[in-house]
């Protein structure tokens, strides 16, 4: 994933806001994605957001999307223990069908 | 639904042996996708189906993997010698026509001794 770039840690208080950040690179990038990891699980698809969009709610879940700078964001609200985990952006590019995935940020939420 | 089945979940093996892990894909999904996930190398597409045919192998490491698709509802991916660095966790994913969502399964935890 060397195409999609996130910081590898991110430690936040338990009721905190915790934000993902992700950069990409593919301008004609569809649509991107955040998938969360839990220790010795598959990948949990949380959301995704089509690349028209700048925005999208979905419970305690907002994405940000700036497309001119490429950058996207997850903000998790009042972060809870189950949060920790490891979260993945990933993009669908194009009319490809397959998604190129980041390296993943670890979110540690501490109490 | 029962989401994406992946057999086995854990594997440990010997060098050299051949190791055969299986996906079924969601009931409806045309597209089925091989991940790879590695310390080193993070999650790499290894290779996808569409309607049952492989569109693109280009992350099959080596001529040790093979993949079929005899049907809508299996896949194998199979490693034949499998090597120490092999070990990591495989997983397979399907996603329907549209493509907007893809769901992934558990995973088949691979260790070559």
């Amino acid at each position: 994933g060397e195409d999609v770039e996130q910081s590898l840690f991110l430690s936040v208080r338990e009721g905190d806001s915790s934000v993902i950040n992700c950069t990409y690179t593919d301008s004609s990038s569809t649509y991107l994605y955040w998938y969360k990891q839990e220790p010795g699980a598959g990948l949990q698809l949380l959301t995704y957001i089509f690349s028209n969009m700048d925005m999208k709610q979905d419970q305690r879940l907002t994405v940000l999307l700036n497309k001119k700078d490429k950058h996207l964001s997850l903000r998790i609200a009042d972060t809870q223990t189950g949060d920790s985990a490891i979260y993945f952006c990933a993009e669908r590019r194009g009319s490809a069908r397959q998604l190129t995935f980041g390296s993943g940020t670890q979110l540690t939420v501490l109490p | 639904d029962a989401g994406v089945i992946q057999s086995p979940r854990h594997e440990v093996t010997e060098m050299g042996q051949e190791v055969t892990l299986r996906c079924k894909p969601i009931s409806g999904h045309n597209s089925l996708f091989w991940y790879r996930q590695t310390m080193m190398r993070g999650l790499e597409l290894l290779i996808y189906f569409n309607n049952n045919v492989p569109i693109d192998d280009s992350g099959m490491p080596e001529d040790r993997f093979s993949a079929k698709m005899p049907n809508a509802s299996f896949s194998t991916l199979k490693i034949q010698p499998s090597e120490p660095r092999d070990s990591a966790v495989y997983f397979c994913a399907s996603s329907s026509h549209s493509g907007n969502t893809i769901y992934f399964g558990e995973g088949s935890w691979l260790t070559v001794v």
